[in-house]
């Protein structure tokens, strides 16, 4: 079955300092994988994806994604956090436009 | 560029009563999804359609809730004689049939008191 995890509750980091929020995935096949961001009571907003090719693939707001097959992993990063980074992150998992599987999220606090 | 907007973005009810939740789409998108998300949880997958059809049911999905997308555009989610588990934010999203990505809306909170 198809499941995504996300190991990190929540991360605190300090403005300016990198960050790597972790995803971990169950799939049968090769997977589209996603990560959104979501900012207190809103929606979510697609920061990046990976469908096939290059392994790192860059998104929005400085953020980039590697996805790795040998360890199930697709881990988001960005080498400098600003303060307006503070949000929910979450990861998704999905194939062929239809259903499509969200990790529980990480919480992502950054301080002065 | 419109996105994906739904109405409202607020409901307060009272347990029992009928709720209804519209989504309109973005225009080009042929699919669009429901999604239900609590505090601290990720989407739950909800159902989905393409154009007019519902492909896809949650069990989540239990016989109080219904959707509906009658023309392939907007669609409406009903939830009849709520429940204070019924308590959430409910997203839409759309996307194509020949695309991999969805796109959210701004979601719509439920509190049943």
């Amino acid at each position: 079955a198809q499941s995504v995890t996300q190991p990190d509750i929540h991360i605190t980091v300090s403005e300016g300092a990198s960050l790597e929020l972790r995803c971990n995935y169950s799939y049968g096949a090769t997977p589209y994988l996603f990560w959104y961001v979501q900012s207190p009571g809103q929606g979510l907003q697609l920061l990046l994806k990976y469908f096939s090719g290059d392994t790192l693939v860059q998104g929005i707001k400085g953020f980039e994604a590697e996805f790795k097959r040998s360890q199930s992993s697709f881990n988001l990063r960005k080498p400098s956090v600003h303060w307006s980074d503070a949000a929910e992150y979450f990861c998704a998992v999905g194939a062929t436009g239809n259903q499509f599987y969200f990790g529980t999220g990480t919480s992502l606090t950054v301080i002065p | 560029d419109t996105g994906v907007s739904q109405d409202p973005r607020h409901k307060i009810t009272k347990r029992g009563q009928n709720v209804t939740f519209r989504c309109d789409p973005i225009s080009e998108h042929n699919r669009l999804y429901w999604y239900r998300q609590t505090l601290g949880q990720g989407p739950e997958f909800l159902t989905y359609f393409q154009n007019e059809a519902q492909l896809e049911k949650s069990r989540l999905l239990s016989d109080r809730f219904s959707a509906e997308r009658p023309k392939g555009s907007f669609s409406t989610l009903e939830i009849q004689r709520t429940e204070q588990g019924d308590s959430a934010m409910y997203l839409c999203a759309s996307g194509t049939s020949s695309g991999n990505t969805i796109y959210f809306g701004e979601g719509s909170w439920l509190t049943v008191v």
